[in-house]
C-alpha cells in the first residue's frame, strides 16, 4: 500500500522567502508522483509532476521538485514566494504498475500544507 | 477546451436523503475518478471509471455508488445520507494514454452539506 507523508500542516513565509513544502512517500515501488495546489472553494491545480527521467522537476508558477529516491522524498520549493502563493498544496502518488487494460488512476494524497505567505 | 465541470456546486440535503453528483470531464477523455474531501479524512479517492466500467474502487461503504455512460459523463449517488457525508466532492478526469503517469485534471466539486 502507498502513503504520503506531508510534514506541516501549515506553513508560513514572508513574501520573497524561500517556499520548502516537505513530502515523503511510501510504496514498494517508485511511484508517479504529483504536486497539486488547491485555492479556496476550487478544485486541484496540478503544479508539477514526476514520472521518469530527470529527477529535477520543473511546474507552472516557478515551482519546482526534486525526486530523491533514497530518500523517498519529492520536496516542493519556490525561490521567492508571493502573495498569491497562499493557498493549500497537496503531494499525491499514483502506482506505476498500470493494469492490462491501462493505467490504474488512483491517487493517494498527503493531508496537505496549508501555505501562508506574510507581507 | 472546457474543463471539467461538476454539477451542482453546492448542495444541501437531510440525513436519511440520496443525492446524485454530476461530472462531465473534458471532451475526449475516457476516464473519471471520484474524490471526497474532509477536513478530518482529507481527499479520499472513492472510485474510477473508464468507459463505462468501474475499474478501482476506495474503501467506501455501499451507499457510495456512481456510474459513467456513454459519453464519458459520470454521476455519483449517495444513499442514506449521514452527517458525516458532508465534504467536497472532486470528480478528475483524464487522457488514457495506458500509464498512470497521465494528468489528472480536477473540476471545482459539489460541496455537499447534510444537514
Amino acid at each position: 500500500a502507498q502513503s504520503v507523508t506531508q510534514l506541516g500542516s501549515h506553513v508560513s513565509v514572508s513574501e520573497g522567502a524561500l517556499v520548502l513544502l516537505r513530502c515523503n512517500y511510501s510504496s514498494s515501488v517508485p511511484p508517479y508522483l504529483f504536486w497539486y495546489v488547491q485555492y479556496p472553494n476550487q478544485g486541484l491545480q496540478l503544479l508539477l509532476k514526476y514520472t521518469t527521467g530527470a529527477t529535477l522537476v520543473k511546474g507552472i508558477n516557478g515551482f519546482e521538485a526534486e525526486f530523491k529516491k533514497s530518500e523517498t522524498s519529492f520536496h516542493l520549493t519556490k525561490p521567492s514566494a508571493h502573495m498569491s502563493d497562499a493557498a493549500e498544496y497537496f503531494c499525491a502518488v499514483s502506482d506505476r504498475r498500470g493494469r492490462a487494460s491501462g493505467s490504474a488512476r488512483q491517487l493517494t494524497f498527503g493531508s496537505g500544507t496549508q501555505l501562508t505567505v506574510l507581507p | 477546451k472546457a474543463g471539467v465541470t461538476q454539477t451542482p456546486r453546492y448542495l444541501i440535503k437531510t440525513r436519511g436523503q440520496q443525492v446524485t453528483l454530476s461530472c462531465s470531464p473534458i471532451s475526449g477523455h475516457r476516464s473519471v475518478s471520484w474524490y471526497q474531501q474532509t477536513p478530518g479524512q482529507g481527499l479520499q479517492f472513492l472510485f474510477e471509471y473508464f468507459s463505462e466500467t468501474q475499474r478501482n474502487k476506495g474503501n467506501f461503504p455501499g451507499r457510495f455508488s456512481g456510474r459513467q455512460f456513454s459519453n464519458s459523463r459520470s454521476e455519483m449517488n449517495v444513499s442514506t445520507l449521514e452527517l458525516g457525508d458532508s465534504a467536497l466532492y472532486l470528480c478528475a478526469s483524464s487522457l488514457e494514454t495506458g500509464g498512470s503517469n497521465t494528468e489528472a485534471f480536477f473540476g471545482q466539486g459539489t460541496r455537499l452539506t447534510v444537514v
